[in-house]
């Protein structure tokens, strides 16, 4: 199995930076993926690490270091549109799609 | 529209019923997912189809649950003798092969009374 660990909720004021921390137990991957959901909508491909370092796309971050199984995600210059559930998933060798999610992290942005 | 589309958006019945699922995948996507998720709760994988076949089928929960993709297009996820603990949002989601970025659409939530 894939334990996959991350924080039920973070609070953050509108502007802040939020870190978004994911640990997982596997033995191999293909790839670490950050999802956005909203609530009652679909969740939506935010971004990905298959090797180890920082992934920047504009205001969202992805980190991963494969040797202590962990990542994280970095929200920068919040704004209340990024409330959301952020979902941490892993997808298995030979397997892109087939993903064991983490629970999500809710994050609250307030003003 | 260009997104995934699924239907019914919401489904409600008996229990012992037997429910159909649909799901109509961006035009050009091979591959083609299904995922439950519960209240609270990331997605859980059910089965994949890579074009017509079901590629992995191993977080079908038991047998009441089938899938079937005809012709490597729309999928429909078929659910038999529905018990309340099947109650959960459906999500389809499709991509191009060998990628981790899905398209999921907005899920059919079934309820089991």
């Amino acid at each position: 199995g894939q334990n996959i660990d991350q924080p039920t909720e973070m609070t953050a004021t509108e502007g802040a930076i939020v870190q978004i921390n994911c640990t997982y137990q596997t033995s191999g991957f293909n790839g670490l993926f950050w999802y956005q959901q909203h609530a009652g909508e679909a969740p939506t491909f935010l971004s990905y690490n298959v090797l180890d370092g920082l992934e920047e796309k504009g205001r969202f971050s992805s980190f991963l270091s494969r040797s202590k199984g962990y990542s994280y995600l970095l929200l920068k210059e919040l704004q209340m549109k990024d409330s959301a559930s952020y979902l941490c998933a892993v997808s298995p060798p030979g397997s892109w799609g087939k993903f064991q999610f983490g629970a999500g992290t809710q994050v609250v942005v307030t003003p | 529209g260009a997104g995934v589309s699924q239907t019914p958006s919401n489904k409600v019945t008996e229990k012992g019923k037997y429910v159909e699922l649909r799901c109509d995948p961006i035009s050009g996507h091979t591959a083609l997912y299904w995922y439950r998720q519960s209240l609270g709760q990331g997605p859980e994988f059910l089965i994949y189809f890579q074009g017509t076949g079901a590629a992995d089928d191993s977080g079908l929960p038991n047998d009441r649950f089938f899938a079937v993709r005809p012709e490597g297009s729309v999928s429909t996820l078929k659910i038999q003798r529905t018990e309340r603990g099947d109650s959960a949002v459906y999500l389809c989601a499709s991509s191009f092969l060998n990628t981790g970025e899905l398209f999921f659409g907005e899920g059919s939530r079934l309820t089991v009374l």
